[in-house]
Parts: structure tokens; C-alpha cells; sequence
């Protein structure tokens, strides 16, 4: 079954606007949580990532919003720009267990930043 | 390398053919990561190796996928006897093994793979 629930599956945005894309999970073993970008024929790139100990990060743009309790965390992108315009996954990563080392990903958010 | 490496970028096969694709990780990178990514099904994940072996390959879709990883670098996915929804884009990742960099997977551009 899909390890993280992400949406919306696609997101028009005009020019200078937010973009918000949510995602939950239920695994708690899940302790770290990346944000990818993934532009038309090129691999997904790491964007932004977050640890459950904090309840936000922000890096230019970009911020992660988290909350533990409800297992849910979601990309917000400030003055969004033609250039956003990608497709953005959210994933989970257990940091311990028999699942080390493996990645889930959600089904991703495909985004159009309209100038 | 720079950066992940993956070949081919293209592949056209028939039905019933084997194929190879290969991935060149990111020297010093012992961890590699093979994910299929179809159209409006994101990121499948397929294998993960920690060096040369494969602590989880719980995500190959069936034994016709198997993947193999030699001298800690190079990684091949072969699937055999091709079938049409073996259709996508196989990615490949590499990432360090501790440490602050193991958790930033690269990614290499993909191998997109067409079965006729």
C-alpha cells in the first residue's frame, strides 16, 4: 500500500502566488522527510528536507511545515515562479529498522506556475 | 563521477527481449538505490544495496528483475523476457552511508524503457 499519501496529484498556480502540496504518512518509524523536484527528463533532486524535531523549516522560497501528531507535512512555496513549474514529491525515510536505507515516495504533485 | 550516470538513456525493446541497464554511481557513494517511476505512479521502489549486497530487494516486481552490484560501483538492473508493463523510467540513486549526506539521494537523469 502507498507508505505516504500526497496531494494534490496537480496544482495551477498564477505568478507570485503560494503553492501548497500536502502529504501524511503512518509509519512512525518514518524520522526524516525530503521534499524532490523532478524537472521534464532529468532524475528527482532533492529540494528540502526536515527531521520530526522540528516543526518547520524554511529555505528561500521554500518552507516545510510538519506536525507530528497528525503525521502530516506539506511544501509551501512562496512567489511562486514559471521556473517552479516540475513535479514535486514528498517521501519518508526510516532512519532505523529493517527498512533502513529505503526511500517511499509519494505519487507526486505536478505543478504549473502560470506567469 | 560528478554525478549519477545511466545508460541507455533510451531503450526500444520487443516483447520477450532481455535488457541491461546500467547505473554508475557517485565514486565514494555505498549505497545505491534502483526506483521505477511510471506515468502518474511516482517513484516504485525496486532495490537498495549497501555496497555490494542487496539488504532489501523486496520491491522487484517479479524474477524476471534481478540487479546485481560489482566492486562497490557499477550496478546492473536486467529485466528478462520484456513485457509491455515493464514500460517506464528506471532510475537509479546513490547516496553515502552515514553521516549527514546519507539522507540526500542523487539521482541519476533515468533509463526510459519502451517494450513493443
Amino acid at each position: 500500500q502507498q507508505q505516504v499519501k500526497q496531494s494534490p496529484q496537480s496544482l495551477i498556480v498564477q505568478k507570485g502566488g503560494i503553492s501548497i502540496i500536502n502529504c501524511a504518512y503512518e509509519n512512525t518509524a518514518f524520522d526524516y522527510f525530503p521534499w524532490y523536484q523532478q524537472f521534464p527528463g532529468k532524475g528527482p533532486a532533492l529540494l528540502i528536507a526536515i527531521r520530526p524535531d522540528v516543526s518547520e523549516k524554511k529555505e528561500g522560497r521554500f518552507t516545510i511545515s510538519f506536525n507530528k501528531s497528525a503525521k502530516q507535512f506539506s511544501l509551501h512555496i512562496m512567489d511562486s515562479q514559471p521556473g517552479d513549474s516540475a513535479t514535486y514529491f514528498c517521501a519518508a525515510r526510516a532512519l532505523r529498522g529493517s527498512t533502513l536505507g529505503r526511500l517511499y515516495f509519494g505519487r507526486g504533485t505536478q505543478l504549473t506556475v502560470w506567469p | 563521477g560528478a554525478g549519477v550516470s545511466q545508460s541507455p538513456s533510451n531503450k526500444v525493446t520487443e516483447k520477450g527481449k532481455d535488457v541491461e541497464l546500467r547505473c554508475d554511481p557517485i565514486s565514494g557513494h555505498t549505497a545505491l538505490y534502483w526506483y521505477r517511476q511510471s506515468l502518474g505512479q511516482g517513484l516504485e521502489f525496486l532495490i537498495y544495496f549497501q555496497g555490494n549486497s542487496a539488504p532489501d530487494k523486496s520491491g522487484l516486481p517479479s524474477d524476471r528483475f534481478s540487479a546485481e552490484r560489482t566492486g562497490g560501483s557499477v550496478s546492473t538492473l536486467t529485466i528478462q523476457r520484456t513485457q509491455q508493463e515493464d514500460s517506464a523510467v528506471y532510475l537509479c540513486a546513490s547516496s553515502f552511508l552515514g553521516g549527514s549526506g546519507a539522507n540526500v539521494l542523487t539521482f541519476g537523469a533515468g533509463s526510459r524503457l519502451t517494450v513493443l
